[in-house]
């Protein structure tokens, strides 16, 4: 069973307006969430991430939202750019562990000019 | 400064080889991992080494195993290959100290088993 969901494989969205990125889990013990994009032909890359002790972190045009308590967590992407199409992972990680993620299917988002 | 650096990028076997795959971590990173991605099942964790030690194992047969060498690079090898290991295999360092899952992840190997 998937302990971490991303229930939209595709998302398209208009340069300049907002993008929303979910991710649903089921493992209360899960401690650090963390977003990475991933290009065609290239590794994820690290994005944003969220201690479970925060309701929110921003970075930039880019902010995580964590609702504890409906076990879900979002990403805002505004504004969007072309730049930004590409696969978005959501992971996350237990007991404080640095390599060991489990991660969502990934949510290919295309933002159109 | 380097990347991670993952090879051969690209390989084919045939079912009951193995295959052995290379990784060169970022430059003072001493802790790597491996993923294993494929369409249907996503990214999924393979093992975490840190100082040649093991720290943490997923969930895959005795078949796939790694290890790694004082100079922090790593190996992993997959024996007696089936097609269901046709997958890309991804290699992520991280450095001593950083926030948990900040991974640094190499292009990646793609290995197709025939």
């Amino acid at each position: 069973d998937q302990q971490v969901k991303q229930n939209s494989p595709s998302l398209s969205v208009q340069e300049g307006r907002i993008s929303i990125l979910n991710c649903d889990y089921t493992n209360s013990m899960f401690d650090y969430f963390l977003w990475y994009k991933k290009y065609p032909a290239e590794g994820p890359t690290f994005l944003i991430s969220i201690s479970s002790i925060k309701d929110k972190n921003e970075d930039g045009r880019f902010t995580v939202f964590l609702n504890k308590s409906a076990k879900h967590l979002s990403l805002h992407i505004v504004p969007s750019q072309p730049g930004d199409s590409a696969v978005y992972f959501c992971a996350a990680s237990v007991g404080g562990s640095q390599g060991n993620l489990i991660f969502g299917k990934g949510t290919k988002l295309s933002v159109k000019p | 400064k380097a990347g991670v650096t993952q090879t051969p990028r690209y390989l084919i076997k045939t079912r009951g080889q193995q295959v052995t795959l290379s990784c060169s971590p970022i430059s003072g990173h001493r802790s790597v991992s491996w993923y294993q991605q494929t369409p249907g099942q996503g990214l999924q964790f393979l093992f975490e080494y840190f100082s040649e030690t093991q720290r943490n194992k997923g969930n895959f047969p005795g078949r796939f195993s790694g290890r790694q060498f004082s100079n922090s690079r790593s190996e992993m090898n997959v024996s007696t290959l089936e097609l269901g290991d046709s997958a890309l295999y991804l290699c992520a360092s991280s450095r001593t100290g950083a926030p948990a899952g900040e991974l640094f992840f190499g292009e990646g190997s793609r290995l197709t088993v025939l």
